[in-house]
């Protein structure tokens, strides 16, 4: 079956623009959530959606924001960019419930120039 | 804010050689789970213990778990050079969603 998809895989980005980053989960995952990777932070949890509801939501500010559609794909936008958003953006989903392990794509690497 | 470190930052092992990586962890989890990843691509999920486990066995992995002194360990046994990559720690404590909080990595050499 196909894995997480997204799209696209590389961004270039100027400072004060915004973006908008896609995810398409495991069919049949209805839990997305998003990480941003960076060398100076690792991984951070950015949020999560289930059922197009936002369950949780990780230290970042306004900007950085997220919804989810009736077929489980997620958006992510980020507005205002800023130079230390440069990052990989990584996107897993899970099935329902604790325990199961997360399914990750191969992320989007933007740069802000 | 990261829940742990992985010790150590880097390891440089010769195939053949078994590595052996550590995680520490600050709250109470649910599981802790490991993961690898290759050249800043995406993450493989490798194996998943949960709190009221100790130890877990996959083909090469075993991973324990020692929930009084916040740890964990991944080893990894009669390694590869394919074995080369980035590992991760992840623990899952929030029984609300889907929430990983990493540490901060090993990256592991093995030299052919």
């Amino acid at each position: 079956k196909a894995g997480v998809t997204q799209t696209p895989r590389y961004l270039i980005k100027t400072r004060g623009q915004q973006v908008t980053l896609s995810c398409s989960p495991i069919s049949g995952h209805r839990s997305v959530s998003w990480y941003q990777q960076t060398p100076g932070q690792g991984l951070q949890f950015l949020f999560e959606y289930f059922s197009e509801t936002q369950r949780n939501k990780g230290n970042f500010p306004g900007r950085f924001s997220g919804r989810q559609f009736s077929n489980s794909r997620s958006e992510m936008n980020v507005s205002t960019l800023e130079l230390g958003d440069s990052a990989l953006y990584l996107c897993a989903s899970s099935l329902a419930g604790q325990g199961n392990g997360y399914t990750f794509g191969s992320g989007t690497r933007l740069t802000v120039v | 804010s990261q829940q742990g470190e992985e010790d150590p930052q880097a390891l440089s092992i010769q195939e053949g050689e078994n590595a052996t990586m550590n995680c520490s962890y600050k709250t109470s989890i649910n599981n802790l789970q490991w993961y690898r990843q290759n050249s800043g691509r995406g993450l493989v999920h490798l194996i998943l213990i949960r709190s009221n486990e100790r130890e877990k066995h996959s083909g090469r992995l075993r991973v324990t778990l020692d929930t009084s002194k916040k740890s964990s360990s991944l080893l990894i046994t009669a390694s590869r050079a394919a074995d080369t990559a980035s590992y991760f720690c992840a623990t899952d404590r929030n029984n609300a969603g889907n929430m990983l909080t990493f540490g901060g990595g090993t990256r592991l050499m093995v030299k052919p």
